[in-house]
Order: C-alpha cells, then structure tokens, then sequence
C-alpha cells in the first residue's frame, strides 16, 4: 500500500524567508509520480509540480524548487522568498505509474498549514 | 481552455437523503476521479472513471457510487446519506497518463 506522511502540521514564517516543507512517501512500485498540491482557503488543489521516480533531477521553477531521493523516498518542496499569498495549505502527493502513465488515483499527504505573516 | 466546473458548490441535505454531484472535465480530458476531503480523514480517493468505466476504487462502502458519460462528464451519487459524509467533494481531471487537475469542490453539509 501506498503511504504519503508529512511531519509537519503547520508551518508559521514571515514574509522573504525561504521555508522548505518535507515529505516522504512508500510505495513497492518501482514507478511512481510524486506531486506537490496547494490548496488556498476556497478549496480548489492548485497544481504546483510532478516528478517521476525514474528522475532524479532536481530543478528550480521560478520561487519553487523540489529535492527528489529516491534512497530516502523522501520528495521536499522549498519556496524561497515567501509572500502572504503562499499562504495555504500544501499536499504532498504520489500515484503509480503503470507503462509510464499516472493512473487516476492520487494518495495524499495529511497536509503542511504554511502561514506567512508580512 | 476552461478549467474543471463542478455543481452544485454548496449542498445541504438530511440523513437518509441521496445527493448526486457533477463534474465537467478539462476539455479532452478523458479520466475523471473523485476525492473527498474531511478534517479527520483527510484527502482521499473515491473512484477514477475513464472512457466511461470504472478503472479503479478507494475504500468506501457501497453507498458512494459514481459513472461517466460519454462526454467525459461524470456524476457520483451517495445514497442513504450519514453525518460523516458531510465533507468537501473534489473532481480532478486529466489526460492519459499526466497530471490531474482538480475543480473547486462541491461542500456537502448533512443534518
């Protein structure tokens, strides 16, 4: 069974810090996609990044950047420079991958409250 | 393109009630799932339909059932409501194989 666990329940910074949020996942299936979520108070997951278990590469995409370990199965996400709107709630997710495709059921963390007070 | 729409937003219904939501997916998207979202429990996986079959099934009774249409659209449907299904009800979409994209969710409340 699949097992997605985010240690921290909530996060509190203030406003230009760089604030790294972890998870780690278990699965037995050799292929995998990892996702990071974010969900602000109207409701709606907005999607932030994926990464395949096949790649290890680690990449910047503007204020966001992930740490993928395979040997840790752990899938961190760092925000540098936060502003008040990162303000939300992140989900930490991960799906198998069958043939290379994601099949439709995603199993989430319990979730990281990041608050960034100005 | 417009994004994933679901109907109603808000729901309030009374125990023992049947409740059925919809869903609209991304324009050629043709995998839908369902996810429902509570304090206690968290986010978690309903069912997942793709070209109108059920691909594959959370750990929920019975009374959580689902379909899809030949347009993609898809409908889940709760019978016998309890107390503890009150909760936020998210529909993710996507094309074979890439990334879901979530809708704004349907909040049911059960009296």
């Amino acid at each position: 069974a699949q097992k997605v666990t985010q240690a921290q329940t909530e996060i509190s910074v203030v406003e230009k810090e760089d604030v790294t949020l972890d998870c780690v996942y278990e699965t037995r299936d050799t292929t995998y996609y990892l996702f990071w979520y974010k969900q602000p108070p109207s409701g709606e997951l907005v999607f932030l990044i994926r990464r395949n278990s096949f790649d290890e590469q680690n990449e910047i995409s503007g204020r966001y950047s992930w740490n993928f370990q395979k040997s840790t199965s752990s899938f961190n996400f760092t925000i540098t420079a936060s502003q008040v709107v990162d303000s939300a709630v992140y989900f930490c997710a991960l799906s198998e991958a069958k043939g290379g495709t994601s099949y439709g059921k995603l199993t989430f963390g319990q979730g990281t409250i990041l608050t960034v007070h100005p | 393109k417009a994004g994933v729409t679901q109907t109603p937003r808000y729901l309030i219904k009374t125990r023992g009630q049947q409740v059925t939501l919809s869903c609209s997916p991304i324009s050629g998207h043709r995998s839908v799932s369902w996810y429902q979202q509570t304090p206690g429990q968290g986010l978690q996986f309903l069912f997942e339909y793709f070209s109108e079959t059920q691909r594959n099934k959370g750990n929920f009774p019975g009374r959580f059932s689902g379909r899809q249409f030949s347009n993609s659209r898809s409908e889940m449907n709760v019978s016998t409501l309890e107390l503890g299904d009150s909760a936020l009800y998210l529909c993710a979409s996507s094309s074979q194989g890439a990334t879901q994209y979530f809708g704004p969710g349907t909040r049911l409340l059960v009296l």
